[in-house]
């Protein structure tokens, strides 16, 4: 199957800083990417979707300014979290779908973010 | 707005033997695709099976197999002879598919226990 990476895994920072989390798609193009975030022992929550060249489209209630999106190339995503507190402490998960099949998810094996 | 409800947070069966785990979800489209993903603790976000509305046939993946009920909102995944690497999270997932890449709206997840 398709692989999806992303880098960090694990990420400490402290509180007010900005910390950027990579969305790669390693063998396959994806036009669109989504980023999900899991609580503990929690279900995933879609916060948004990406797709390449265009700016991202946010759940409601998903502040744009606080997580930065983008789409820079049919292999990458990346997710910002600014000024960050530790409310953001979370598991994030993207996913990604290729050209081929718009109905399989490939997930990345997810970042946690701490912030102290 | 589509919801997906699994009302069972916790399941345990014995080795070897046969359990469904249930999903039901809410939505006033007609086209749309239903899945159930596996998280082992690695979190890495795993297909288990997919299926898609229109079709009446229930999809099946080797022990997995799934009870879909269109009119009843109802889509049942169960596993037989279970195996000890059954354990984890399991998510039921909804996806619209008229609108092209949309992401998945999850359920609450059923953490799975395998008894030796």
């Amino acid at each position: 199957g398709a692989v999806v990476s992303q880098h960090p895994s694990r990420v400490i920072c402290k509180s007010g800083t900005s910390v950027k989390i990579e969305c790669r798609s390693l063998d396959f193009q994806a036009t669109t990417m989504f980023w999900y975030r899991q609580f503990p022992k929690k279900s995933l929550m879609l916060m948004a979707t990406s797709n390449e060249g265009s700016k991202a489209t946010y759940e409601q209630g998903v502040e744009k300014d606080k997580f930065l999106i983008n789409h820079a190339s049919l292999t990458l995503s990346t997710l910002t979290v600014t000024s960050a507190h530790p409310e953001d402490s979370s598991f994030y998960i993207c996913s990604a779908i290729g050209l081929a099949d718009y109905n399989e998810q490939f997930f990345g094996p997810g970042t946690r973010l701490t912030v102290l | 707005a589509q919801t997906v409800t699994q009302s069972q947070p916790e399941m345990s069966v014995q080795e070897a033997e046969t359990v469904t785990l249930s999903c039901t979800y809410d939505t006033s489209e007609s086209d749309y695709y239903l899945f159930w993903y596996k998280q082992p603790p690695s979190r890495q976000m795993i297909l288990v099976i997919r299926q898609e509305a229109y079709k009446q046939q229930n999809a099946t993946e080797n022990r997995f197999s799934v009870n879909f009920q269109k009119a009843a909102k109802s889509f049942s995944l169960k596993i037989s002879d279970s195996q000890l690497g059954d354990a984890a999270m399991y998510f039921c997932a909804y996806r619209y598919s008229g609108g092209g890449a949309d992401g998945l709206t999850f359920g609450k997840g059923t953490h799975l226990i395998i008894q030796p």
